[in-house]
C-alpha cells in the first residue's frame, strides 16, 4: 500500500513483558515520528527520526522505551518491562518535507497491558 | 510550554447543521496551525492549515482562520454531512519545528 503501515494493529500483553511495535513509512519520506494517544488525551510526541538518526528523543517517557530506524525506512518502537500505564494507541507518522506540518499517519497499534 | 486546547466532545449535530469546533493555543512564538481529522478505522490526515495570522485554511467545505489576537483557530463548516463524523484534532508547530503539538481531539457525530 501507499500509506504508513503499522503492526500489530492490536497487542495484548502481560505486565512485565517486552513489546515491539513496527512502522513502515511511506516510501521516500525521510522524517518519521512516533506519538502516543492515551484514552481521553491528545497525541503525545515520543520521538522523531530524520533518516536513521533520532535528533529528538525528549518525548520518550522512561528508559524502558527505545526506538530505532534502519535503512532510513522501517522503525521499531520497543517497550521493555511493560506497565499498565503504557496501555495506549501508538501512532507512527512520516513526512516528506521537514517542518511542513503535513504528517501522514498510520492507523496505530493499540497496546493493552494487563 | 506550547499547548492546544479544544472543546470537549462529543459534538452531536443533525445533517446540514452549522459546525463550530473551538480551538485555542498557547505559544511563545508565531506557530503554524493545523486541523487533522481521523475518520473511523483510518489514520489521522491533514484537513487544513494556516501559517500566519489572518490566514484562512480551507478544505472539503471546512474553514478555520488564524486569529492571533484571540489565539484561536476555530473549525467551521456551514452544512455538515453524515460522512463528516470523525474525530478532529487541532495542532500547532512553532516556526521551523518538526514537532506537532496536538489537542485532545473532538468527536463529531452527525445524525441523518
Amino acid at each position: 500500500g501507499a500509506g504508513v503501515s503499522q503492526s500489530p494493529s492490536n497487542k495484548v500483553t502481560e505486565k512485565g513483558k517486552d513489546v515491539e511495535l513496527r512502522c513502515d513509512p511511506i516510501s521516500g519520506h525521510t522524517a518519521l515520528y512516533w506519538y502516543r494517544q492515551s484514552l481521553g488525551q491528545g497525541l503525545e510526541f515520543l520521538i522523531y527520526f530524520q533518516g536513521n538518526s533520532a535528533p529528538d528523543k525528549s518525548g520518550l517517557p522512561s528508559d524502558r522505551f527505545s526506538a530505532e530506524r534502519t535503512g532510513g525506512s522501517v522503525s521499531t518502537l520497543t517497550i521493555q518491562r511493560t506497565q499498565q500505564e503504557d496501555s495506549a494507541v501508538y501512532l507512527c507518522a512520516s513526512s516528506l518535507a521537514l517542518a511542513s506540518g503535513e504528517l501522514f499517519f498510520g492507523e496505530g497499534s493499540r497496546l493493552t497491558v494487563l | 510550554g506550547d499547548s492546544v486546547t479544544q472543546m470537549e466532545g462529543p459534538v452531536t449535530l443533525s445533517e446540514e447543521a452549522f459546525l463550530t469546533i473551538n480551538c485555542t493555543y498557547t505559544a511563545t512564538g508565531y506557530p503554524s496551525l493545523f486541523w487533522y481529522v481521523q475518520y473511523p478505522g483510518e489514520g489521522l490526515q491533514l484537513l487544513l492549515k494556516a501559517t500566519k495570522a489572518d490566514d484562512k485554511g480551507s478544505n472539503k467545505g471546512f474553514e478555520a482562520t488564524y486569529r492571533k489576537e484571540t489565539t484561536s483557530f476555530h473549525l467551521e463548516k456551514g452544512s455538515v454531512q453524515v460522512s463528516d463524523s470523525a474525530v478532529y484534532f487541532c495542532a500547532l508547530s512553532e516556526n521551523s519545528s518538526y514537532k506537532l503539538i496536538f489537542g485532545s481531539g473532538t468527536r463529531l457525530l452527525v445524525r441523518p
